[in-house]
């Protein structure tokens, strides 16, 4: 069956630090995946979006990898700062609606002063 | 703000009540979906109205009842709930293909 896992439920770094978070999937073929972050209490915003056929992909202190061999993506946060806190949702779409895509539980990042 | 308005925020009901949640956007978008978040769970779709046509999770009871009637509005009606339907609704809209959702802010539904 289709399977997302991302890597720990909560990563607590430092300020300062890059947080690495780890979307693993099987028995999928997605067009693109995607990165939304979730405040407590609100809805996912989107953040980023990488296709199949792309390596990687950067937005100001945010990067995207996805490697479809090994059906990862990393997602990573540089000169991480408090405000960055919160829960990192992947999601998985095979190429039709973006509201049908496939969510993994997410990780709650902590960025400590 | 994202474009997609939920109401209620927070809704108290009763397992015997009946009650509406309301989603509305006006980003010119023309696919909606609902969504189901508990606790420690990843999010679930319910429901998606894309173009006028409905699909739907065979998994999601019948006390939910969905209802599109543009595609700016989006209802969630619900009746006869049970407790372990508390949890975030969240709304959702994007174009048909498109590569991002807009999320709203969610109803918090508690059953009692």
């Amino acid at each position: 069956s289709q399977k997302i896992e991302q890597n720990s439920e909560a990563l607590n770094i430092q300020e300062g630090k890059t947080a690495t978070l780890t979307c693993n999937y099987t028995n999928y073929s997605p067009a693109y995946l995607q990165w939304y972050r979730q405040d407590p209490g609100r809805g996912p915003v989107f953040l980023l979006l990488i296709r199949e056929n792309e390596k990687e992909k950067r937005k100001e202190r945010l990067k995207v990898t996805f490697d479809t061999t090994l059906k990862q993506s990393l997602f990573h946060i540089t000169a991480s700062q408090p405000a960055d806190s919160a829960t990192y949702l992947c999601a998985l779409d095979l190429g039709t609606n973006a509201g049908k895509s496939t969510f993994g539980d997410g990780t709650t990042l902590t960025v400590k002063p | 703000e994202t474009g997609v308005t939920q109401t209620p925020r927070h809704l108290v009901m009763g397992m015997t009540n009946k009650k509406s949640l309301k989603c509305e956007q006006h980003l010119g978008h023309n696919a909606m979906y609902w969504y189901k978040q508990s606790a420690k769970k990843p999010l679930e779709l319910m429901f998606v109205y894309s173009l006028e046509e409905r699909v739907e999770n065979n998994s999601v009871p019948s006390r939910f009842s969905p209802e599109c009637p543009n595609s700016s509005h989006l209802f969630l009606h619900l009746h006869t709930l049970q407790p372990e339907d508390s949890a975030l609704y969240l709304c959702a809209s994007s174009t048909t293909g498109g590569t991002e959702a807009f999320f709203g802010q969610g109803t918090r539904l508690t059953v009692v």
